[in-house]
């Protein structure tokens, strides 16, 4: 059974960089799909921020890129989010999730629990 | 790349059926077999309920079904119970690997 764990600050003070963690387990990652990132601002829709294959190919969110990086770390089994330059609308919740994606299927599954970022003073 | 449009809120009783649309353009819903739909209680993560327009993943309900028609998806839930009462979110691939989402929809039931 797939869990994936979401992990990092709560807290993150306005114009500084926002990382989390998301560790996986009961599949290695090394061995296929995507992985992705997606967030929930307090009271509204899901956003897709971007995904990442094993092999480090990664498909960015156009309206957030110039400030997204995500990366992946095989030996630990986990893959991360870094949002620079943040303000109070990058506040949310953030979830981490497997991500199918072929030429014949196409969703996310299973999410992690999620975890509230705030960025404020 | 703009918003799947949905409608804020659908209710119904028990027993009877709701459809939820998901409103695109050509350039996702439309141009794609990729629509994808969650369902979110309070404070939980998502769960996939159907994905590529229609096919339902191992151990989700036959009361939910999904379909596509031009721009606009569709999830239907037939024989409403008070567990379906939730957020329901779609999800479309939107070309150039990128995927949108819509602003969500929220079921209550009667």
């Amino acid at each position: 059974q797939v869990q994936l764990q979401e992990s990092g600050p709560g807290l993150v003070k306005p114009s500084e960089t926002l990382s989390l963690t998301c560790a996986v387990s009961g599949y290695s990652i090394s061995s296929g799909y995507y992985w992705g990132w997606i967030r929930q601002p307090p009271g509204k829709g899901l956003e897709w921020i971007g995904s990442i294959y094993h092999s480090g190919s990664t498909y960015y969110n156009p309206s957030l890129k110039s400030r997204v990086t995500i990366s992946v770390d095989t030996s630990k089994n986990q893959f991360s989010l870094k949002l620079s330059s943040v303000t109070a609308a990058d506040t949310a919740v953030y979830y981490c999730a497997r991500h199918m994606t072929t030429v014949t299927v196409d969703w996310f599954d299973p999410w992690g629990q999620g975890t509230l970022v705030t960025v404020s003073s | 790349q703009s918003a799947l449009t949905q409608p804020a809120s659908v209710s119904g009783s028990p027993g009877q059926s709701i459809t939820i649309s998901c409103t695109g353009t050509s350039s996702d819903v439309g141009g794609y077999n990729y629509v994808s739909w969650y369902q979110q209680h309070p404070g939980k993560a998502p769960k996939l309920m159907i994905y590529d327009v229609s096919k339902r993943p191992s151990g989700v309900s036959n009361r939910f079904s999904g379909s596509k028609s031009g721009n606009t998806a569709s999830l239907t839930i037939s024989g409403l119970q008070a567990e379906d009462e939730a957020d329901y979110y779609c999800c479309s691939y939107a070309g150039s690997s990128t995927w949108v989402f819509g602003g969500g929809t929220k079921l209550t039931v009667l």
